[in-house]
């Protein structure tokens, strides 16, 4: 059984503040981690699939890297705007695909 | 296409009702998800299908939960005899079946057992 944990679970900053979350994995069977955003009444939303050791992916402030040796991995988001208020979950699949994901870093930004 | 769409969004029952949610995906997807997601936690995984077929399920869906996906389409998620653990959120996702493949999910169904 797979056991991801996120990092904090809840986050306070002020608009124009960067910050970083952390997911941790195991790292034995490792082939994929997921990152999503869910922003409250809509659907999670997919910002990166990452499978490769040394990864990083950007899509426009936000980024993140793997690390599969040691099991984590960090998203960045750099000038935090009002509206990257979300809950950011990660998860690796297993067996058939299915998500396991963490309990999710809440992100509050304040203008 | 607009994606995957559930329905309803919002479910209030009384306990011991049925109820019964719907899924449908995005229509060129052969893999389709169920998750539950309670406050405080990420979702959970709850079952899933390739095509018609229903692959796997959690042991978390208990005898009084089924799920159904006829002709490898939309899927349905039952739950019978509601009890007040089962408020939630009910998510569905589909993808094009890799692991590596990202999951697109509803918006979710809400539901409150009174």
């Amino acid at each position: 059984i797979l056991n991801v944990e996120q990092s904090p679970q809840s986050l306070h900053v002020q608009e124009g503040d960067s910050t970083n979350f952390t997911c941790s994995f195991p790292s034995s069977n490792f082939y994929a981690l997921h990152w999503y955003r869910w922003e409250t009444a809509k659907s999670p939303e997919a910002l990166f699939v990452m499978t490769l050791n040394g990864d990083e992916k950007k899509k426009g402030r936000i980024s993140a890297t793997l690390n599969t040796k040691e099991g984590y991995s960090y998203l960045y988001i750099k000038g935090s705007q009002p509206e990257d208020s979300a809950t950011y979950l990660c998860a690796p699949p297993n067996q058939g695909g299915k998500l396991i994901f963490g309990q999710g870093t809440e992100l509050s930004v304040k203008p | 296409d607009t994606g995957v769409s559930q329905d309803p969004r919002h479910k209030i029952t009384k306990r011991g009702q049925n109820v019964t949610f719907r899924c449908d995906p995005i229509s060129e997807h052969n893999r389709l998800y169920w998750y539950r997601q309670t406050l405080g936690q990420g979702p959970e995984f709850l079952t899933y299908f390739q095509n018609e077929a229903q692959l796997e399920k959690s042991r978390l869906l208990s005898d009084r939960f089924s799920a159904e996906r006829p002709k490898g389409s939309f899927s349905t998620l039952e739950i019978q005899r509601t009890e007040q653990g089962d408020s939630a959120m009910y998510l569905c996702a589909s993808s094009l079946g890799l692991a590596v493949n990202i999951q697109y999910f509803g918006a979710g169904t809400r539901l409150s057992v009174l």
